[in-house]
């Protein structure tokens, strides 16, 4: 079974450009995650998607940040203007929907964003 | 609200010593647990998992048992290698919309 595919692995840009991940998650996963890892830190969430649907976007910064899940599969994460504090890495998660103990996220390498 | 501590790290240990990295939660309801860990240059991988009280999660020589009395799930291992150097993290599952409320993480660091 194929993981959780994420590309670029490695972006480097400027401040005020902007960026834009890509995620494939695990086939028949119906939730899609995406998490802002900064270094030292645990992930923290940014957006939550069961299907194409958003479920959770409450701490995604609105203003520079959107996200997308057409058609319920892939996903693209976008940061436009990126800012200095952006640098981190982005990484995506996929979740059957599956209740109780069977609910487990399985995580994509990453894509580690540098932002000079 | 919920939440997750973690023992700060580096852990420096000689290779075949004995490994306890302490994790400890705060949370409303009856969270599920996990420990994750995230090797060099790699995603996050799911290490052990325990969805109830006294329940041990266990996994590659690793072991964690959820405490409830105690509000604890600590990770052992009773003898490391080299290869199990990596950043090891704690997170606890919100039963309401599966989300992970992550610890810091334990950066642990074995010597030949």
């Amino acid at each position: 079974e194929a993981g959780v595919a994420q590309s670029p692995r490695y972006k480097i840009i400027e401040k005020r450009q902007s960026v834009a991940f890509w995620c494939n998650p695990i086939s028949g996963h119906a939730t899609l995650y995406w998490y802002q890892q900064i270094l030292g830190q645990g992930p923290k969430l940014l957006i939550q998607f069961q299907n194409n649907g958003v479920v959770d976007d409450s701490q995604l910064p609105k203003d520079r940040f959107s996200a997308e899940r057409l058609k319920g599969v892939d996903s693209t994460l976008k940061i436009q203007p990126a800012k200095l504090e952006d640098s981190a890495v982005y990484l995506c998660a996929s979740s059957l929907d599956e209740g109780g103990g069977r609910n487990i996220q399985y995580f994509g390498a990453g894509t580690r964003l540098s932002v000079l | 609200g919920n939440s997750v501590t973690q023992m700060e790290g580096p852990v420096t240990l000689s290779e075949e010593a004995f490994l306890t990295i302490n994790c400890t939660y705060t949370a409303t309801g009856y969270p599920s647990l996990f420990w994750y860990v995230q090797y060099p240059g790699e995603g996050l991988q799911l290490l052990l998992k325990a969805t109830k009280a006294d329940d041990k999660g266990s996994n590659k020589g690793f072991e964690a048992t959820y405490r409830k009395e105690t509000t604890s799930f600590h990770l052992e291992k009773g003898s490391v290698q080299v290869s199990d150097s990596a950043v090891y993290f704690c997170a606890l599952r919100k039963d309401s919309n599966y989300q992970l409320i992550w610890g810091a993480g334990t950066k642990l660091i074995i010597k030949p």
